[in-house]
């Protein structure tokens, strides 16, 4: 079995501050990572993934993420927080070998404080 | 290129009554997700299509939730009747076909029914 535990639920950040959300997995198998952002009202976006390979991946809007194996982590960080980037962030898990079916965390909601 | 079309946004029914949501995934895509998020909670999958089949439909509701997709392209969710837990926000999403494929393929999301039931 597979699951993502996100610690924090809120987090709260000054714009301009350093974004660290933190995400830890469970997997029997090596796992592929993920992590969605979903604006107000919106669905899920794709931020940034991990399958193979580098384990520090760089997605969009200046996010990136870091595949610690030995830590079973994949923290999110920016360096710099911006308004915009106010949203709830999911972090998921799921493995190689056709399809399999992604687990999400429960979530961390970002505040950006002016 | 369009995304993942959703209908309605948003609806509000009284419990016992029946409901129904709308997706259309973007083109090219065979497979459909059907998911739903509960407040301050993860999505969690109710339903996979691979074109027209329903593969994975472990975590349906049958008693009362149905979902089809008859032609491979667009899907109906239906819950009949609605009961006060099923209020949440049901998403879909799509991604293209995984036949042949080992490595990860991307879900796209649509923004989501809101359904709250009174």
């Amino acid at each position: 079995a597979q699951s993502v535990t996100q610690l924090g639920s809120h987090v709260s950040v000054s714009e301009g501050a350093l974004v660290l959300l933190r995400c830890n997995y469970s997997s029997s198998v090596p796992p592929y990572l993920f992590w969605y952002v979903q604006y107000p009202n919106q669905g899920l976006q794709l931020l940034l993934k991990y399958t193979t390979g580098a384990t520090l991946v760089k997605g969009i809007n200046g996010f990136e993420a870091e595949f610690k194996k030995s830590e079973t982590s994949f923290h999110l960080t920016k360096p710099s927080a911006h308004m915009s980037d106010a949203a709830e962030y999911f972090c998921a898990v799921s493995f190689a070998g056709g399809y399999q079916k992604v687990t999400f965390g429960t979530g961390t909601k970002l505040q950006v404080i002016p | 290129e369009a995304g993942v079309v959703q209908s309605p946004r948003y609806k509000i029914i009284e419990k016992k009554q029946p409901v129904a949501f709308w997706c259309n995934p973007i083109s090219g895509h065979n497979t459909l997700y059907w998911y739903r998020q509960n407040l301050g909670q993860g999505p969690e999958l109710l339903i996979r299509y691979e074109n027209e089949e329903a593969v994975d439909d472990s975590q349906l509701p049958k008693d009362r939730f149905s979902a089809e997709r008859l032609k491979g392209v667009d899907s109906t969710l239906k819950i009949q009747p609605a009961e006060l837990g099923d209020s949440a926000v049901y998403l879909c999403a799509s991604s293209p076909n995984l036949r042949g494929r080992s490595s990860y393929n991307e879900q796209f999301f649509g923004p989501g029914t809101r359904l709250t039931v009174l």
